[in-house]
């Protein structure tokens, strides 16, 4: 199986900032990434698929790359509305495995 | 519009079996695969198998092989997902999940079910 590894577990931001939130696979995925958004008591939200294709609706200070075994997640300008916990899933082999989450706070 | 609607929450003793709802609409629901991912208690995301609901086909993660059955019904557009034999450690929130795209069952998940919560305790 597949590994997924986020860094970092946390992160405490505040609005305005850039924030880059990086996903490790244990062997190459290609570009079979994507990103969720989850908020407390809410199913996920897709943000990011193919690892650098923009979901529909969802903000351009969002945007994703990376390939092979190493994946960003970026959020140019934080807004209040973006804390919450995000994951990266690779979708390259079953099971579809999920990385551990980073959970992102107000400073 | 396009949504999942997932059936009501449940508690089962352990051993039990459980059989989670998900219902689809605004959409063909034979043209995409879907998933079912769950979420213990204050914990990550973990994907149980999909099922393709135009040929009945599925695929399960290993770990659940042997308990899990996904079914669907096509006339009504619903799919099911089923755990046998259940333990505490299979409370947790229940997803299903709309692949993104009508090719394949790798695309990332688009829309989901508002979840199932499933207690096993006795």
């Amino acid at each position: 199986d597949i590994q997924m590894t986020q860094s970092p577990s946390s992160l405490s931001a505040s609005v305005g900032d850039r924030v880059t939130i990086t996903c490790r696979a244990s062997q190459s995925i290609s570009s079979y990434l994507n990103w969720y958004q989850q908020k407390p008591g809410k199913a996920p939200k897709l943000l990011i698929y193919a690892a650098s294709s923009l979901q529909s609706g969802v903000p351009s200070r969002f945007s994703g790359s990376g390939s092979g075994t190493d994946f960003t997640l970026t959020i140019s300008s934080l807004q209040p509305e973006d804390f919450a916990t995000y994951y990266c899933q690779q979708s390259y082999s079953t099971p579809h495995s999920f990385g551990q989450g980073t959970k992102l706070e107000i400073k | 519009q396009v949504q999942l609607v997932q059936s009501g929450a449940e508690v089962k003793k352990p051993g039990a079996s459980v059989k989670v709802s998900c219902k689809a609409s605004g959409y063909t629901f034979t043209g995409y695969y879907m998933h079912w991912v769950r979420q213990a208690p204050g914990q990550g995301l973990e994907w149980m198998g999909w099922i393709n609901p135009n040929s009945g086909g599925t695929n399960y993660a290993q770990k659940f092989q042997g308990r899990v059955t996904m079914t669907r019904d096509t006339s009504i557009s619903t799919a099911y997902m089923e755990l046998s034999r259940l333990r505490s450690d299979d409370t947790a929130v229940y997803y299903c999940a709309r692949d993104r795209s009508i090719v394949g069952a790798n695309n990332g998940m688009d829309v989901w079910g508002q979840g199932t919560t499933v207690t096993v305790s006795s």
